[in-house]
């Protein structure tokens, strides 16, 4: 297993600012991933954050508005730039181990106002 | 693009009874794990199911694994209020892509003491 950290747990952000979510795990990981879970629904992933190189995103996400960075095999963030209401939700990170299972962080549950 | 149904959506039942959640889907996976997942909490990793026709216990709870790896039944037996909570069926892709989850919508359960 892995255990997984954010920061923040919550947050309040005022339209049009940007956050950065942090996400730490105890072990070096190859991969990880973010999700986002909007209220009262499933998990959608946003992007698998890759060492090194630039983020693959899914469709619908785009780098400009989830910038991702993935400096070494234990950390990871996600900005959410330029918010909006609708950006409300709890954002995921998570990462997959060499026993093929998915662990997830605790979430950051982000209300935009 | 693979899709989870999950069913039902939501159930509330007596401590004590049994229940069985559903997951199904047109596609094949090569493995599916469920999460338990609490307000205000990530998803926890219940079990992981790869072989067709695999069935794995965990205490009270039954996971199995259709024959043909496209659909996947949870059992709770006695249910206890501790067993509340939105369960997730996640099914991993096949070939190169199967670190990447598919989620079902959920099956928010609620035990009644």
């Amino acid at each position: 297993s892995a255990v997984i950290s954010q920061k923040p747990s919550r947050d309040i952000c005022q339209r049009g600012t940007s956050l950065t979510i942090q996400c730490q795990v105890d072990s070096q990981v190859t991969m990880m991933f973010w999700y986002r879970q909007q209220p009262g629904q499933s998990l959608t992933l946003i992007a698998t954050a890759n060492q090194g190189s630039e983020a693959t995103y899914e469709s619908g996400f785009v780098i400009d508005k989830f910038p991702i960075s993935r400096p070494n095999l234990t950390f990871s963030t996600l900005t959410v730039s330029n918010m909006s209401p609708e950006d409300s939700s709890i954002y995921l990170c998570s990462v997959w181990t060499v026993a093929n299972e998915q662990f997830f962080g605790p979430g950051t549950r982000l209300t935009v106002l | 693009t693979q899709l989870l149904e999950q069913s039902p959506q939501f159930l509330s039942i007596q401590e004590g009874e049994n229940l069985t959640v559903y997951c199904n889907s047109s596609s094949v996976f090569s493995s599916l794990q469920w999460y338990r997942q609490e307000p205000g909490e990530g998803p926890v990793l219940l079990v992981t199911v790869v072989t067709g026709g695999e069935v794995k216990k965990l205490k009270r709870l039954t996971f199995q694994f259709g024959d043909a790896r496209k659909d996947s039944s949870l059992h709770i037996t006695a249910a206890q209020t501790g067993d509340t909570g939105l369960y997730l069926c996640a099914g991993a892709g096949s070939g190169g892509s199967n670190y990447k989850l598919t989620f079902g919508k959920g099956t928010l359960l609620t035990v009644n003491p």
